[in-house]
């Protein structure tokens, strides 16, 4: 039973649009929400978070949208870069996740086309 | 450095070996995670610390699977009688001491892994 769910296994986009990746969860505890970029045979890296009281978190290309009624959130980059092209997972975790697991989504993979 | 250090990066073991994991935090971090990563899935939640103290260790497969971290640091993940269904990339990740408010949410920061292949 999947409490994270990314749907999107890939996604490409042209260099300079708009890329969105979205992410549905089940579990209505989940407080805190991550997204995390993984590029082969490295870790994954912190992108931006977004606590489950706002709607919204912005740093520069990077937003995330939180929609708790409909247990879903989205992360757009804007405008895209060939250097975005990664694996991305949302993750979420039921307390603050400097001290509680995070669960994770399978990834999406984005393509920047140049 | 300044990034989570796990070492090896590689590990081949033959069925039945066992084999130590190992993970050096970012200084001064005091939570630190193991999780599991298959091919083509996200990573799944092994075992956590808050200094030395493992506080979960829900998320280990059985009883072949051990961690400790006995000085508050460095931290290592211990396989006894591996078996093929162990292989995997092993990721560690710390984060600092969380904050009193709501918007101070802690990320993790992860190490690059160590990639497991029991043959």
């Amino acid at each position: 039973d999947q409490q994270v769910k990314q749907n999107s296994p890939s996604l490409s986009v042209q260099e300079g649009r708009i890329s969105i990746l979205n992410c549905d969860y089940t579990n209505s505890m989940f407080d805190y929400f991550l997204w995390y970029k993984k590029y082969p045979a490295e870790g994954p890296t912190f992108l931006i978070s977004i606590s489950s009281i706002k709607d919204k978190n912005e740093d520069g290309r990077f937003t995330v949208f939180l929609n708790k009624s409909a247990k879903h959130l989205s992360l757009h980059i804007v405008p895209s870069q060939p250097g975005d092209s990664a694996v991305y997972f949302c993750a979420a975790s039921p307390g603050n996740s400097g001290n509680t697991p995070l669960v994770f989504g399978k990834g999406t993979r984005l393509s920047v086309i140049a | 450095g300044a990034g989570v250090s796990q070492s090896p990066r590689y590990k081949v073991a033959k069925r039945g070996q066992d084999v130590a994991l190992r993970c050096d935090p970012i200084s001064g971090h005091v939570s630190l995670f193991w999780y599991q990563q298959a091919l083509g899935q996200g990573p799944e939640f092994l075992t956590y610390f808050q200094n030395e103290a493992q506080l979960d260790k829900s998320g280990l497969p059985s009883d072949r699977f051990f961690a400790e971290r006995p000085e508050g640091s460095v931290s290592t993940l211990k396989i006894q009688r591996t078996q093929q269904e162990d292989s995997a990339v092993y990721l560690c990740a710390s984060s600092k001491r969380v904050g009193q408010t709501h918007y101070s949410n802690q990320p993790q920061h992860f190490g690059d892994g160590t990639r497991l292949s029991i043959l």
